[in-house]
């Protein structure tokens, strides 16, 4: 099994900073790499998939780049919606088995 | 624009089997190159996944979980479903319905299924 594993678990920040988030692979997912967004009580929102395209809607201000094992999520400019929980979650090739980081905490400083 | 709904008990009890279903609503199910599948979510944790099924009817499960799980599709509701079997305390969880397409790309509000007696 493929262990995903993000940092830092919190990340304090201010409105109007850019924030960074880390999520690094066991062994290589090659580009098979996503990111989600989840506020409180509500489901998961795809961000980013393939590590560095944006989904339908995503804002620019959200990138991701990276492949193999080290994968990054920016954020260039945050905005009050901004804070909340951010996952990352990688497909393994062949048998399709998919399995997520721990996530990263966005909080306002 | 492509919409999920889950639905089912909110409460089984341990040893039984845990049932759910979910409605597509805004596209067809047997769509071809799309994928459904559920993801849970335990209070105050993480996501795991538990299974897919593609549109060829080609199931995939979670490693941990595969000798308990059941996904199935129902064309003629526009329906698919989970069954988990043998349910313990640990299956409480937010179990939420996903379609994918690049990655898990649309996901259903979630519904709440406690694990007690």
């Amino acid at each position: 099994e493929i262990v995903l594993t993000q940092s830092p678990a919190t990340l304090s920040l201010s409105p109007g900073e850019r924030a960074t988030l880390s999520c690094r692979a066991s062994q290589s997912v090659s580009s098979y790499l996503a990111w989600y967004q989840q506020k409180p009580g509500q489901a998961p929102r795809l961000l980013i998939y393939d590590a560095s395209n944006r989904a339908t809607g995503i804002p620019a201000r959200f990138s991701g780049s990276g492949s193999g094992t080290d994968f990054t999520l920016t954020i260039s400019s945050l905005e009050p919606e901004d804070f909340a929980v951010y996952y990352c979650q990688q497909r393994s090739n062949w048998p399709p088995e998919y399995t997520f980081g721990q996530g990263t905490k966005l909080e306002i400083k | 624009q492509l919409q999920l709904q889950e639905s089912g008990p909110g409460l089984v009890k341990p040893s039984e089997t845990l049932s759910l279903t979910c409605t597509v609503s805004g596209g067809s199910i047997s769509s071809s190159s799309y994928y459904w599948g559920w993801i849970r979510q335990p209070p105050g944790k993480g996501l795991e996944w538990i299974g897919s099924i593609y549109y060829s009817g080609s199931t995939y499960y979670n490693p941990s979980l595969k000798s308990r799980v059941t996904i199935s599709v129902d064309t003629s509701k526009n329906q698919f479903s989970l069954k988990l079997s043998s349910v313990t305390a640990a299956d409480t969880a937010v179990y939420y319905c996903i379609y994918s397409n690049d990655a898990f790309d649309i996901w259903g509000q979630g519904t709440m299924v406690t694990v007690s007696s």
